[in-house]
């Protein structure tokens, strides 16, 4: 069984929408981040969190604000999407401090 | 920040030939090395990760090699097959948690 959930899998949006990217992790990590797989880019380092609270911001862009309702949640979301947007998004986990740093399979957004 | 450099982009070998890849990076704080491996349509799957106090590690065909001086980490699988056909990519971390800084990865193709 999967130990990172990320839904959906796939999806597609149009230009100007909103979109909320799931992540639920079931390793009892206390840390989360999102990270983003664009075709021309090396996969880049979004956010961190831990405890359910942001510890590092590393997208300078206002429209990406992550959303932890519970402790092993880390949802996504994203508003005016653009066509840049488009790339796989990677949830990632770990214990703070742990070298069991997991990522979770991603979810491929294509803007149109 | 941390800049890593992933060559080369494409390989091919063939089955039960060695595959090299070699990652620089910048950041002499830089303290925790991991190679992954992506398959298509897949997340990315952990291969190995050594500590700076760590030259060489080896494990199940895959030999690990860190330079600290000149900044240089490489991964060899030996004796290749087509199953390792895949994109591999090296990432570095400060502190082993927070953000990872990944190279733009090596899209691995053994030809049996």
């Amino acid at each position: 069984d999967p130990k990172i959930i990320q839904k959906p899998k796939y999806l597609v949006a149009v230009t100007g929408s909103e979109k909320i990217l799931i992540c639920e992790q079931y390793l009892g990590h206390n840390a989360m981040y999102w990270y983003r797989q664009s075709a021309k880019k090396p996969l880049e380092f979004m956010f961190s969190y831990s405890y359910q609270k942001l510890m590092d911001n590393q997208t300078a862009s206002s429209r990406f604000q992550p959303q932890s309702s519970k402790k092993n949640h880390l949802d996504l979301q994203i508003t005016a999407l653009k066509p840049d947007d488009s790339a796989t998004y990677f949830c990632a986990s770990s214990h703070t401090g742990g070298s069991d740093y997991t990522f979770g399979s991603g979810t491929r957004l294509l803007v149109i | 920040g941390e800049q890593v450099e992933q060559r080369p982009p494409h390989l091919s070998v063939r089955e039960g030939d060695s595959a090299f890849i070699i990652c620089t990076y910048t950041d002499s704080a830089t303290a925790y090395f991991y190679w992954y491996k992506q398959e298509p349509g897949a997340g990315l799957q952990l291969l190995m990760s050594v500590f700076s106090n760590v030259d060489r590690k080896e494990e199940q065909g895959l030999t690990v090699l860190l330079n600290k001086k000149d900044k240089r980490l490489s991964l060899n699988l030996t004796a290749a097959h087509p199953g390792d056909s895949a994109v591999y990519f090296c990432a570095v971390s400060e502190t082993g948690y927070q953000n990872f800084y990944f190279g733009k990865g090596t899209s691995l193709t053994v030809i049996p």
